[in-house]
């Protein structure tokens, strides 16, 4: 595991709780955003996606709230479950194929 | 469900030799991108690859990386000389669109210099 370098915030949850992941970004340009999973050993796993020009998208089980005024993303994942469990981070882009990751937030779900 | 796969999964190499770290992005997927991950630090994007040449690339990736589609499904990642410092994860993505849109990710390329 991650044992130098950026240290993680956590977020504790109990199954069947809602959770809230939160990121904020840098780029007042950035204009395109995506939250990843990343599960222990595995690439980020595409979750949700939304532009500048939205302030709220629904997937399943997950929201993803845009807020410009104050470059704040955040990331709901409703009835969390023990498979939720990872380091989720956003990306930002700003008209460019360069995604900007976040430091990401680690997810524990406990029974 | 389609994905994108990379091999191997752990290389390791000695510093100052060459390694080249394969891809296969999703099939229908025209935008190829490479990034890396020091362990315990962020995503950070190397290059992307579009109709056979170079779109973008990073302060990182300098005359030591290049990139080749040598074919119609596999695209590469070679460092010529590698450092210690090149240790890390190396991921692969590819997408339909540009600008970032919807990168999908492979499972990574342990990278180990010694």
């Amino acid at each position: 595991g991650e044992s130098v370098g950026l240290h993680l915030p956590t977020l504790s949850v109990q199954e069947g709780d809602n959770s809230i992941i939160n990121c904020a970004y840098s780029n007042s340009a950035s204009d395109y955003f995506i939250w990843y999973k990343q599960e222990s050993g595995k690439g980020p796993q595409f979750i949700i996606d939304i532009r500048s020009n939205m302030d709220k998208r629904q997937g399943q089980r997950v929201t993803v709230l845009l807020n410009k005024t104050v470059k704040h993303l955040s990331l709901q994942i409703a009835a969390t479950q023990p498979g939720d469990s990872a380091v989720y981070f956003c990306a930002e882009t700003s008209n460019t194929d360069k995604l900007i990751f976040g430091t990401g937030t680690r997810l524990q779900v406990f029974p | 469900e389609p994905e994108v796969t990379q091999t191997p999964s752990h290389q390791v190499t000695q510093m100052g030799q060459e390694v080249i770290l394969r891809c296969v992005p999703i099939s229908n997927h025209l935008y190829f991108y490479w990034y890396r991950q020091i362990l315990g630090q962020k995503v950070e994007f190397l290059v992307s690859f579009y109709n056979n040449e170079i779109s973008e690339k990073s302060e990182i990736f300098d005359d030591q990386f290049s990139v080749e589609r040598p074919d119609g499904s596999n695209f590469t990642l070679k460092i010529r000389s590698t450092k210690l410092e090149d240790s890390a994860m190396y991921f692969c993505a590819s997408s339909t669109g540009t600008r970032g849109y919807e990168q999908y990710f492979g499972p990574g390329t342990r990278l180990t210099v010694t």
